[in-house]
């Protein structure tokens, strides 16, 4: 079965500072991970995804995320955070593992907050 | 990227009454679609997976004759709440894949329903 675990409910940085947004998984397959943010009152809206190409993938907005398998790790991180990304960021894996169309799992959350 | 709409955005209605949610794909047809709920300050739990052409697959402790789902085209899958309670508000998502197989989601923009 699937899981993932991000740490810290809450993170608040400076404008311009890194962020750093962790997540670990549990996963019995290989998985495919995936970073969703969320404005709000909003939907989700994708930021990156790892799917066993490479290992550091790069998305929207600046973001980008490394998966490190022995660590079963898939952190988020920004260089320079800009008061635009205040939101939620939510962490994911596919339930089924692999090419699954299957659902997500995902973590409970991050809610960023960046300060002027 | 593939798009995803929902609708109403938001909705109040008084308590024993029924509230309809559509979930369309716009730009692309989706065989599965899936319905999550998000709890205030909470992640998105899965609901259920509406499958066109055959009945919704609901996770453990959904009440199926409460929400009643249904994928009447390739386009569109429709959430029913019946006699709703004030404990059914709650933000409504749904989510659909591109590809089958990609483990990717698009997500609509969320529902927010509020029973008086």
């Amino acid at each position: 079965a699937q899981s993932v675990t991000q740490l810290g409910s809450h993170v608040s940085v400076s404008e311009g500072a890194l962020v750093l947004l962790r997540c670990n998984y549990s996963s019995s397959v290989p998985p495919y991970l995936f970073w969703y943010v969320q404005y709000p009152n909003q939907g989700l809206q994708l930021l990156l995804k790892y799917t066993s190409a490479a290992t550091l993938v790069k998305g929207i907005n600046g973001f980008e995320a490394e998966f490190k398998k022995s660590e079963t790790s898939f952190h988020l991180t920004k260089p320079s955070a800009h008061m635009s990304d205040a939101a939620e960021y939510f962490c994911a894996v596919s339930a089924f593992g692999g090419g699954s169309q299957g659902n997500l799992i995902f973590g409970k959350g991050t809610k960023l907050s960046v300060k002027p | 990227g593939a798009v995803v709409s929902q609708h109403p955005s938001w909705v109040i209605c008084k308590s024993g009454t029924s509230v309809k949610i559509e979930c369309r794909s716009l730009d692309f047809q989706a065989t599965t679609m899936f319905w999550y709920r998000q709890f205030p300050k909470q992640s998105l739990m899965l609901m259920a997976t509406s499958n066109e052409g055959s009945k919704a697959t609901y996770e453990q402790g959904v009440e199926k004759d409460k929400f009643l789902i249904n994928h009447a085209s390739l386009t569109l899958s429709t959430l029913t709440v019946t006699s709703a309670h004030p404990e059914d508000s709650s933000f409504y998502i749904c989510s659909a894949p591109l590809q089958e197989g990609s483990g990717e989601l698009f997500f609509g923009e969320g529902s927010r329903l509020t029973v008086l």
